[in-house]
Order: C-alpha cells, then structure tokens, then sequence
C-alpha cells in the first residue's frame, strides 16, 4: 500500500527564514497531495495542496513542489514567523480511493 | 470551506464501557467520511472508511468489532469504542469529503478520549 515518509521530524528557524518540509511517497499513481499544520490539540487545517499535473503551487509566503518522477514533494515556507510554528503534515491520496496516508510530521519552531 | 463537526471534543470514560464518537457534515452532504486516529506527537493514522448507507471498510489492524462505525445518514458518521480499554485512550478525528469532484477533506476538531 501507499508509504508516506517525511522528514525532518523537527525543525528550528529563525524568524524571517525560511523552512522547508520534504516527503516521499510509493505509489506512483497517487495524484493529490494535501499538506496541513495542526496546532497542539486542534484539528488539522490544509495549508496548501498540489495535484500530479503541475509541479509547483505557491500561496503567499508557501509554496509546494511535486517531482513526480523521483516521487517527492516538499514544502516551503519563506519569512516564517512564530505563528507558524505547529506540526506539520504532507498526505498523499491513495489511488483510486479518497484516503489518505499521512507523513510522521515535522514540529517546526520559529525562534523570535 | 466545508463545516465538519465531532462531538463530543473530550470524553473520559472507566475501562470495560463503550463511547460514541459523532461526526457531523453541517452544511455539505458527505458519502464518504473517514476515522484516524492520532497518538501523542504522532502521525495520524487511517482507522477506516465509512460509507453512507454500507458497511465502513477498516484498515489492517483494525478491530472492526471493537470500533463500530455507522453512517447512517448523509451528514452523520458514528464511530462507537465499545469496551474501552487505557490503551485506546488516543485522539480521534474524523474527516469528510465536500462533494463528488472535491479531493479535499476537511476535518472535525477531534475528540479526546481518556479512558480510567
């Protein structure tokens, strides 16, 4: 079935650089890939998704981008502030289905 | 977006009873909701599928007997710890699919379970 591997598992910053999140995953068919931040004891909020078809979303200060042929796809977060420390999640949908399968996380600290 | 809501947020409850966990799709129309659960400082992980109107589909290790999930109507999913033990004790979310050609799921706030 579908593997998810994320790392690092945790990551410190400075406030105003940059932090990025790498995943890879199994299934070469998997075509949606979902990221989301969960603040301690909250739900998860999707931040920003890609789909098989582009290689490069961006959202403001986040972007995604996709290498479908190594099967990774990474997160990048520029000008980080304290407010987006939290764990973060990439998932990739399994095909054929609507499920997804998680990454381990990353706790990200943003350091004032 | 989409409004999923899980009810109750926390729950404790003693060892050997059973815990009803609801999920509710407040303003969208889900066929398909799914349960994960998540332990501390840990990834979540996909309990099962449910269905509106058939039977949930569970993923491998997962005790279908142990964790009844019902879906009996298009907004509401249920999913029942029956005989709780302390290790079931962990945070369980739910998450639905808006629509036939969205991908995207939204989840509830997740309901704390601790069971004594």
């Amino acid at each position: 079935g579908e593997n998810v591997e994320q790392h690092p598992s945790t990551l410190s910053v400075q406030e105003g650089d940059s932090a990025v999140i790498k995943c890879t995953y199994s299934d070469s068919a998997s075509n949606y890939f979902p990221w989301y931040k969960q603040e301690l004891g909250k739900r998860p909020q999707l931040i920003i998704d890609i789909r098989s078809n582009v290689g490069e979303k961006k959202d403001q200060r986040i972007a995604v981008t996709l290498n479908k042929t190594a099967k990774h796809f990474s997160l990048h977060i520029t000008e980080t502030q304290p407010e987006d420390s939290a764990v973060y999640f990439c998932a990739a949908r399994v095909s054929g289905t609507y499920k997804y399968i998680f990454g381990t996380g990353t706790r990200l600290k943003v350091l004032a | 977006g989409a409004v999923v809501s899980q009810h109750p947020s926390w729950v404790i409850c003693k060892s050997g009873t059973s815990v009803k966990i609801e999920c509710r799709s407040l303003d969208f129309q889900a066929t398909t909701m799914f349960w994960y659960r998540q332990f501390p400082k840990q990834s979540l992980m996909l309990m099962a599928t449910s269905n509106e109107g058939s039977k949930a589909t569970y993923e491998q290790g997962v005790e279908k007997d142990k964790f009844l999930i019902n879906h009996a109507s298009l907004t509401l999913s249920t999913l029942t710890v029956t005989s709780a033990h302390p290790e079931d004790s962990s945070f369980y979310i739910c998450s639905a699919r808006a629509g036939t050609q969205n991908t995207e799921a939204f989840f509830g706030q997740g309901t704390r379970l601790t069971v004594v």
